[in-house]
């Protein structure tokens, strides 16, 4: 069971739209409506963002969106907020476990 | 409110024992799926197992199979993370989860630090 794959570092300016991309397999991210993301500030536990691929806890802002096409999930923020640099998570449901991303480092110009 | 409520830092020695816990409050604690994930120093979000206190179900990632045991006490919602030979690989930041019924986490604890020196 590997770690889904994200890329290591995303950037943008404030105001701008970023997307990270979470690629896994047709055993995790294909084959499951479970995907969830997370964001995690240095020293702060993680904090659910996204969950059932595109579905928003109550709290988070609507800048924040969640979709999935074949076994590749994306987070798309929008409107960029200097509080939105943190590294960010995708998780799936893998069939009796569960495997994370590997991160990806949001940086806010 | 929901809480999780870990245990404190621990520092140890190599080849030690180790029994963490995770004490949840504010919903039914048998009704939800609970859970350890690890961070390593500098490194990203492992997820390692869980458990369902309602009738002690427990899955393990393939990773961690064998290498810890998770575990709960209904009784007093509380989940367990232990380890009966802890190696200084094991140093690392451990959280529990909560996890809905879309296996997404939805509540965090706050972390317990271990520290295992060789």
């Amino acid at each position: 069971q590997s770690a889904l794959t994200q890329p290591r570092s995303v950037s943008g300016s404030p105001g701008q739209s970023v997307t990270i991309s979470c690629t896994g397999t047709s055993s995790d991210v294909g084959g499951y409506k479970y995907v969830s993301w997370y964001q995690q500030h240095p020293g702060k536990a993680p904090k659910l963002m996204i969950y059932d691929v595109t579905k928003r806890p109550s709290g988070v802002p609507d800048r924040f969106s969640g979709s999935k096409s074949g076994n590749t999930a994306s987070l798309t923020i929008s409107g960029l907020q200097a509080e939105d640099e943190a590294d960010y998570y995708c998780c799936s449901y893998a069939g009796s476990s569960v495997v994370f991303g590997g991160g990806t480092k949001l940086t806010v110009l | 409110e929901v809480q999780l409520v870990q245990s404190g830092a621990e520092v140890k020695k190599s080849g030690e024992s180790l029994k963490m816990s995770c004490k949840g409050s504010g919903y039914t604690f048998t009704s939800y799926w609970i859970g350890w994930v690890r961070q390593m120093p500098g490194k990203g979000l492992e997820w390692m197992g869980i458990i369902y206190p309602g009738d002690s179900d427990t899955r393990y990632s393939p990773s961690f199979q064998g290498q810890v045991t998770i575990s709960a006490d209904k009784s007093i919602s509380t989940a367990y993370l232990q380890w009966s030979s802890l190696k200084a690989s094991d140093t690392a930041m451990y959280y529990c989860a909560r996890h809905s019924g879309s296996y997404s986490i939805d509540y965090w604890g706050q972390g317990t630090l271990v520290t295992v020196s060789s």
